[in-house]
């Protein structure tokens, strides 16, 4: 059974910067994966932020950025600000099947 | 962007079936931009990938739900829908209807619960 990595959690300054990373059981995380990543606040659902690995909507903020990095897919927070404490999740397609990571838990402190 | 809304029971006995549909505007059922995806959440815990439609494509399925689960699409009524058999307590999650990719847009999600 394929499964997805993330931290657990991550804590962060507000205006530092976070890195959020996405693993997988098979090897190398590649633009195949078509990696996504969503943000979900407590009590909401998720919001989708990025997809195929780096690929922003017209709601995703400027300080969320994304890119393959040592062989996963990552999500930076640049100027973290309060608001962005959430939990975290990617999804990998292995073909046309998806898998999510567990999920970070992000804290501004 | 589609607006996405579940409806179905809240409530399912162990061994039946869980059926959701999810109604979508702003778009249609059969477009190609969309792919059409459930997604659940056990309380307290992550996101669960259940599975996927495509209206020029064969549905794709979680390995793990495979065996119980149907994604289909009501082009007349602009929904599609889920179901799954043989529920049991551990099926006890908020279920979510979205679309993924490029056309990215979710439901508000809905409870269900498995319990006699």
């Amino acid at each position: 059974q394929t499964v997805v990595t993330q931290e657990p959690s991550l804590t962060v300054s507000p205006g530092g910067t976070a890195t959020l990373t996405c693993a997988s059981s098979t090897g190398a995380v590649t633009s195949g994966h078509y990696p996504n990543w969503f943000q979900q606040s407590p009590g909401q659902a998720p919001r989708a932020l990025i997809y195929s690995t780096n690929k922003k909507y017209s709601w995703t903020p400027a300080r969320f950025s994304a890119s393959l990095l040592g062989g996963k897919a990552a999500l930076t927070l640049s100027g973290v600000q309060p608001e962005d404490e959430a939990e975290y999740y990617c999804l990998l397609y292995y073909g046309a099947v998806g898998v999510f990571g567990g999920g970070t838990k992000l804290t501004v402190l | 962007q589609v607006q996405l809304q579940e409806s179905g029971p809240g409530l399912v006995k162990p061994s039946q079936t869980l059926s959701l549909t999810c109604a979508v505007s702003g778009g249609s059922i059969s477009s190609g931009n969309y792919y059409w995806t459930w997604i659940r959440q056990p309380a307290g815990k992550g996101l669960e990938w259940i599975g996927r439609l495509h209206i020029s494509e064969n549905p794709n399925y979680n390995p793990s739900l495979k065996s119980r689960v149907t994604i289909s699409t009501d082009t007349s009524k602009n929904q599609f829908s889920l179901k799954l058999t043989s529920v049991t307590a551990a099926d006890t999650a908020v279920y979510y209807c979205t679309s993924l990719g490029a056309f990215a847009s979710w439901g508000l999600g809905t409870l269900v619960t498995v319990s006699s």
